[in-house]
Formats: structure tokens, C-alpha cells, sequence
């Protein structure tokens, strides 16, 4: 099973809300991601957590604040955002490189779609 | 700086009309390159890995290889279900640490096969 799952699918929110984003991993992987992506741009890196701690944090604004519960979840709580923040926001997971792993590709989930308004 | 540079921004094919999207990397040590296929409005679906030049990898009617600076993915007799764009990514060996989980990005190839 290679599958990451996030919820909701879509999502609207004024400036003034408290939003989260949720993503979920059966895969067994330590590293965990956030990505967002505009339309029509590739994937830009927000967030890495490695064994359930932040290891980078991309200059992301503080509107958005990530959190790793557990091995399994992570989490994306958005608050007072801005409009140029709407964009399709993607979870991706990874195994860590270690000696015993060989393939460390990332697997996306499907994304939520982010408006805000 | 790590580059990826992909080619053609967009493809038209006709339905079994055979050919190859580019991608170009400049990166110092490659640690792994990765073809991804996105929907519109949906995450990006996991194809290959490749590691090491001359390496090969199939899956159904696409084939991508690699050389020492570019990586190529064919696509043999494609169908309207093809449709998609293609995204390629690296791994640059330079990063460490944590940051040896970021992928530099191509812009991506945009797919259309026609019936």
C-alpha cells in the first residue's frame, strides 16, 4: 500500500479563520512533508519532518504552523492567512535513508484545495 | 545551483504516436532522479526512480532512462488516458542532513494525446 491520504479535499476559509489540513501514512515512513503548489508551477517545499521532528522549515510565514503527532499524521494549522496563500497544498512521505533502505522516493497524497477568500 | 530543466513545456500527440519527454539536470552528484505523473487538481502519482546511468525502468507504455545529465521518458503508443503532465524531480547527493530529503523540480512536461 503506497498510499497518503489528507483531508479535507477542499477548503475555504476567510482571513480571520483557524483552519487545519490533515495527512495520514500507513507506509512505515520517518520523513513527512508539506509541499504547496500553484497552479500550472511544480511543487515547492515547505516543511520536512524526520522521525517526527521538524527538520526544515522553508522561511515558511507563521500563519502556518506544521505539527507531527505521530509517526503515521501530520498536520498543517493555518491561521489568518492571505489570499495569495489559495494553492492545492500536498503531504508527501518518504522512507529516511538509512543503510538498510534503497528506495526513498516521496509518495504525495492527493492534495487539499485551498481558497481563501 | 541544481537545475532541472524539462522539455517540451507541452506535447500534443496523436493517439499511438510514440515519443519521448526530456529532462536535463545539473545537479553536484546525483542521488536518485524521479518521474512523477499529475492530474490536474491532484498529487503527484510516483513512476520511477532512477539511480545510476544506464539505468532503465519500464511500466506499461512508459520507459525512462538516464545518463550522466538528462533523463529521458518514452512513451510508447500512447493513449488519451496518458493525458497528464509529467514532472520530473532530483535528489541532489551535495544536500546532508535533513536537507538530503529536498527534490529539485522540473517544471514539467504538460501531455496531451488526442484521439
Amino acid at each position: 500500500d503506497t498510499e497518503v491520504t489528507q483531508t479535507p479535499k477542499h477548503l475555504v476559509m476567510g482571513m480571520t479563520n483557524k483552519k487545519s489540513l490533515k495527512c495520514e501514512q500507513h507506509m512505515g515512513h520517518r520523513a513527512m512533508y508539506w509541499y504547496k503548489q500553484k497552479a500550472k508551477k511544480p511543487p515547492e517545499l515547505m516543511f520536512v519532518y524526520s522521525y517526527e521532528k521538524l527538520s526544515i522549515n522553508e522561511s515558511v510565514p507563521s500563519r502556518f504552523s506544521p505539527e507531527c503527532p505521530n509517526s503515521s499524521l501530520l498536520n498543517l494549522h493555518l491561521h489568518a492567512l492571505q489570499p495569495e496563500d489559495s494553492a492545492l497544498y500536498l503531504c508527501a512521505s518518504s522512507h529516511l535513508r538509512t543503510g538498510s533502505i534503497t528506495s526513498y522516493e516521496q509518495y504525495f497524497g492527493p492534495g487539499t484545495r485551498l481558497t481563501v477568500t | 545551483e541544481d537545475q532541472v530543466t524539462q522539455s517540451p513545456e507541452a506535447l500534443r500527440l496523436q493517439e499511438g504516436e510514440s515519443s519521448s519527454l526530456n529532462c536535463s539536470y545539473t545537479v553536484s552528484g546525483l542521488r536518485g532522479l524521479f518521474w512523477y505523473r499529475q492530474d490536474p487538481g491532484k498529487g503527484p502519482e510516483f513512476l520511477f526512480t532512477l539511480y545510476s546511468a544506464g539505468e532503465e525502468k519500464e511500466k506499461e507504455r512508459l520507459k525512462a532512462t538516464l545518463t550522466k545529465k538528462e533523463s529521458f521518458l518514452h512513451i510508447t503508443a500512447p493513449k488519451p488516458e496518458d493525458s497528464a503532465t509529467y514532472l520530473c524531480a532530483v535528489h541532489p547527493r551535495a544536500y546532508s542532513g535533513a536537507g538530503s530529503y529536498q527534490l529539485t523540480f522540473g517544471k514539467g512536461t504538460k501531455l496531451s494525446v488526442i484521439p
